[in-house]
Protein backbone atom coordinates (compact mmCIF):
# COMPACT_ATOMS: atom_id res chain seq x y z
CA UNK A 1 0.00 0.00 0.00
CA UNK A 2 1.74 3.30 -0.98
CA UNK A 3 -0.50 5.39 0.19
CA UNK A 4 0.54 9.08 -0.99
CA UNK A 5 3.27 8.81 -3.56
CA UNK A 6 4.77 12.37 -4.57
CA UNK A 7 7.50 12.92 -6.84
CA UNK A 8 10.13 14.68 -7.42
CA UNK A 9 11.42 14.78 -4.24
CA UNK A 10 13.89 17.25 -4.78
CA UNK A 11 14.29 20.05 -7.48
CA UNK A 12 16.46 22.98 -8.37
CA UNK A 13 14.63 25.64 -10.69
CA UNK A 14 16.11 29.00 -11.91
CA UNK A 15 13.36 31.87 -11.70
CA UNK A 16 10.94 32.35 -14.12
CA UNK A 17 10.96 28.36 -15.10
CA UNK A 18 7.84 26.39 -14.13
CA UNK A 19 7.21 23.04 -13.06
CA UNK A 20 4.68 20.69 -12.03
CA UNK A 21 4.67 18.63 -8.69
CA UNK A 22 3.11 15.40 -9.25
CA UNK A 23 0.74 13.43 -6.37
CA UNK A 24 -1.18 10.14 -6.59
CA UNK A 25 -3.26 8.53 -3.57
CA UNK A 26 -4.12 4.59 -3.70
CA UNK A 27 -6.51 4.45 -1.40
CA UNK A 28 -9.89 6.04 -3.26
CA UNK A 29 -10.18 9.08 -0.80
CA UNK A 30 -12.18 11.87 -2.47
CA UNK A 31 -10.29 15.30 -0.89
CA UNK A 32 -6.36 16.23 -1.59
CA UNK A 33 -4.40 18.65 -0.42
CA UNK A 34 -1.00 20.52 -1.27
CA UNK A 35 0.73 22.33 1.48
CA UNK A 36 3.94 24.07 1.86
CA UNK A 37 6.03 24.15 4.70
CA UNK A 38 8.76 27.18 5.19
CA UNK A 39 11.56 26.82 7.98
CA UNK A 40 10.34 26.87 11.34
CA UNK A 41 6.75 27.18 10.18
CA UNK A 42 3.45 25.57 10.28
CA UNK A 43 1.77 23.63 6.79
CA UNK A 44 0.02 26.39 4.61
CA UNK A 45 -2.77 25.58 2.84
CA UNK A 46 -2.14 25.98 -0.74
CA UNK A 47 -4.92 24.61 -2.79
CA UNK A 48 -7.57 21.55 -2.25
CA UNK A 49 -9.56 19.42 -4.27
CA UNK A 50 -12.85 18.17 -2.43
CA UNK A 51 -13.56 15.69 -5.48
CA UNK A 52 -12.80 14.47 -9.05
CA UNK A 53 -12.93 17.77 -10.73
CA UNK A 54 -13.27 20.45 -7.76
CA UNK A 55 -10.50 22.62 -6.58
CA UNK A 56 -10.69 25.25 -4.51
CA UNK A 57 -8.16 27.87 -3.19
CA UNK A 58 -6.47 27.94 0.24
CA UNK A 59 -4.36 30.27 2.48
CA UNK A 60 -1.28 31.00 -0.07
CA UNK A 61 -2.70 30.28 -3.70
CA UNK A 62 -0.85 32.86 -5.64
CA UNK A 63 1.93 31.84 -8.35
CA UNK A 64 0.38 28.08 -7.86
CA UNK A 65 -2.17 26.15 -10.14
CA UNK A 66 -3.60 22.76 -9.85
CA UNK A 67 -4.97 20.06 -11.38
CA UNK A 68 -7.14 17.48 -10.35
CA UNK A 69 -6.83 14.73 -13.16
CA UNK A 70 -8.96 12.27 -11.79
CA UNK A 71 -9.47 10.57 -8.29
CA UNK A 72 -5.81 9.73 -7.47
CA UNK A 73 -4.01 12.72 -9.36
CA UNK A 74 -3.84 16.05 -7.87
CA UNK A 75 -1.08 18.08 -9.43
CA UNK A 76 0.67 21.11 -8.36
CA UNK A 77 2.10 23.72 -10.79
CA UNK A 78 4.26 26.83 -11.19
CA UNK A 79 4.21 28.49 -13.94
CA UNK A 80 6.87 30.94 -13.25
CA UNK A 81 8.98 30.18 -10.27
CA UNK A 82 10.12 32.65 -7.94
CA UNK A 83 12.42 32.21 -4.83
CA UNK A 84 9.66 32.88 -2.62
CA UNK A 85 8.49 29.75 -3.84
CA UNK A 86 11.47 27.56 -1.80
CA UNK A 87 9.55 25.34 0.12
CA UNK A 88 8.53 21.90 1.17
CA UNK A 89 5.54 20.66 -0.36
CA UNK A 90 3.26 18.03 0.96
CA UNK A 91 0.41 16.62 -0.89
CA UNK A 92 -2.49 14.94 1.48
CA UNK A 93 -5.75 13.06 0.96
CA UNK A 94 -8.51 12.28 3.38
CA UNK A 95 -10.32 9.23 4.80
CA UNK A 96 -13.37 10.14 5.79
CA UNK A 97 -15.04 7.90 7.89
CA UNK A 98 -17.85 7.90 10.61
CA UNK A 99 -15.69 8.30 13.52
CA UNK A 100 -13.88 11.06 11.82
CA UNK A 101 -11.63 12.16 9.38
CA UNK A 102 -7.93 11.41 8.73
CA UNK A 103 -5.51 12.91 6.61
CA UNK A 104 -2.36 11.21 5.17
CA UNK A 105 0.61 12.87 4.20
CA UNK A 106 3.58 12.22 1.46
CA UNK A 107 6.73 12.27 2.04
CA UNK A 108 7.25 15.87 0.79
CA UNK A 109 8.89 17.69 -2.47
CA UNK A 110 11.72 19.90 -2.01
CA UNK A 111 11.98 22.83 -3.99
CA UNK A 112 14.58 25.29 -3.94
CA UNK A 113 14.29 27.89 -6.67
CA UNK A 114 17.57 30.33 -7.13
CA UNK B 1 -13.90 25.24 14.55
CA UNK B 2 -12.37 24.91 17.71
CA UNK B 3 -9.04 26.68 18.37
CA UNK B 4 -6.36 25.04 19.81
CA UNK B 5 -3.42 26.41 21.72
CA UNK B 6 -0.30 23.74 22.48
CA UNK B 7 3.17 24.77 24.70
CA UNK B 8 5.39 25.43 22.12
CA UNK B 9 8.46 23.20 23.12
CA UNK B 10 8.69 20.05 25.89
CA UNK B 11 11.40 17.86 26.77
CA UNK B 12 11.16 14.56 27.86
CA UNK B 13 13.72 12.04 29.16
CA UNK B 14 13.89 8.45 27.16
CA UNK B 15 12.06 5.65 28.71
CA UNK B 16 9.56 8.14 30.41
CA UNK B 17 6.17 9.05 29.64
CA UNK B 18 5.73 12.31 27.12
CA UNK B 19 3.00 13.61 28.08
CA UNK B 20 1.68 16.95 25.66
CA UNK B 21 -1.33 19.15 26.45
CA UNK B 22 -3.88 20.69 24.29
CA UNK B 23 -6.34 23.18 25.14
CA UNK B 24 -9.51 23.43 23.16
CA UNK B 25 -11.42 25.39 25.37
CA UNK B 26 -14.09 26.23 22.34
CA UNK B 27 -15.31 22.71 21.07
CA UNK B 28 -17.99 21.69 20.25
CA UNK B 29 -20.44 18.82 20.82
CA UNK B 30 -19.73 16.97 17.19
CA UNK B 31 -15.88 18.21 16.93
CA UNK B 32 -13.43 15.30 17.24
CA UNK B 33 -9.66 15.88 18.90
CA UNK B 34 -6.81 14.49 16.48
CA UNK B 35 -3.39 14.44 16.87
CA UNK B 36 -0.50 14.32 14.49
CA UNK B 37 3.12 14.53 14.25
CA UNK B 38 5.72 15.44 12.27
CA UNK B 39 9.61 14.21 12.10
CA UNK B 40 11.95 16.33 10.81
CA UNK B 41 11.99 16.36 7.34
CA UNK B 42 9.06 14.14 6.94
CA UNK B 43 5.02 14.40 6.11
CA UNK B 44 3.06 14.75 9.34
CA UNK B 45 1.92 11.52 10.23
CA UNK B 46 -1.96 10.72 11.73
CA UNK B 47 -1.44 9.52 15.63
CA UNK B 48 -4.85 9.20 17.17
CA UNK B 49 -8.17 11.02 17.41
CA UNK B 50 -11.21 10.69 19.93
CA UNK B 51 -14.63 12.51 20.49
CA UNK B 52 -15.21 11.80 24.47
CA UNK B 53 -14.00 8.66 25.61
CA UNK B 54 -10.27 7.99 26.49
CA UNK B 55 -8.55 5.94 23.56
CA UNK B 56 -5.50 4.16 22.77
CA UNK B 57 -3.42 2.39 20.18
CA UNK B 58 0.11 1.01 19.61
CA UNK B 59 1.80 4.70 19.40
CA UNK B 60 -0.14 6.49 22.03
CA UNK B 61 -2.85 7.37 24.23
CA UNK B 62 -5.57 10.02 24.52
CA UNK B 63 -6.81 11.02 27.34
CA UNK B 64 -9.83 13.81 27.12
CA UNK B 65 -11.15 15.85 29.85
CA UNK B 66 -15.16 15.48 30.75
CA UNK B 67 -15.65 18.77 29.77
CA UNK B 68 -13.84 18.03 26.12
CA UNK B 69 -12.13 21.33 26.82
CA UNK B 70 -8.94 20.16 26.86
CA UNK B 71 -7.14 16.64 26.11
CA UNK B 72 -3.64 14.69 26.50
CA UNK B 73 -1.56 12.77 23.89
CA UNK B 74 0.46 10.09 26.32
CA UNK B 75 3.63 8.44 24.86
CA UNK B 76 3.69 6.23 27.54
CA UNK B 77 7.87 5.35 26.74
CA UNK B 78 9.29 8.35 24.75
CA UNK B 79 11.89 7.22 22.61
CA UNK B 80 14.82 9.21 20.88
CA UNK B 81 12.55 8.65 17.77
CA UNK B 82 9.54 10.27 18.99
CA UNK B 83 11.45 13.68 18.87
CA UNK B 84 8.85 15.29 16.28
CA UNK B 85 6.17 18.48 16.36
CA UNK B 86 3.24 17.45 17.49
CA UNK B 87 0.12 18.72 16.34
CA UNK B 88 -3.55 18.72 18.10
CA UNK B 89 -6.42 19.39 15.86
CA UNK B 90 -10.22 19.76 16.52
CA UNK B 91 -12.64 19.44 13.66
CA UNK B 92 -15.89 17.78 12.66
CA UNK B 93 -16.07 14.76 11.34
CA UNK B 94 -17.77 15.71 8.13
CA UNK B 95 -19.11 18.35 5.47
CA UNK B 96 -16.41 20.23 4.04
CA UNK B 97 -13.25 19.84 5.93
CA UNK B 98 -9.79 21.88 5.39
CA UNK B 99 -7.11 20.56 7.76
CA UNK B 100 -5.13 23.37 9.42
CA UNK B 101 -2.54 23.00 11.12
CA UNK B 102 -1.14 24.89 13.71
CA UNK B 103 2.99 25.41 15.44
CA UNK B 104 2.23 22.21 17.90
CA UNK B 105 4.13 21.26 20.40
CA UNK B 106 8.23 20.53 19.20
CA UNK B 107 9.30 17.48 21.88
CA UNK B 108 12.30 16.63 22.05
CA UNK B 109 13.00 13.49 23.64
CA UNK B 110 16.94 13.42 25.39
CA UNK B 111 18.87 10.08 26.67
Amino acid sequence: NAGVTQTPKFQVLKTGQSMTLQCAQDMNHNSMYWYRQDPGMGLRLIYYSASEGTTDKGEVPNGYNVSRLNKREFSLRLESAAPSQTSVYFCASRAQTSSGNTIYFGEGSWLTVV
Amino acid sequence: DAKTTQPPSMDCAEGRAANLPCNHSTISGNEYVYWYRQIHSQGPQYIIHGLKNNETNEMASLIITEDRKSSTLILPHATLRDTAVYYCIVRTSGGSYIPTFGRGTSLIVHP
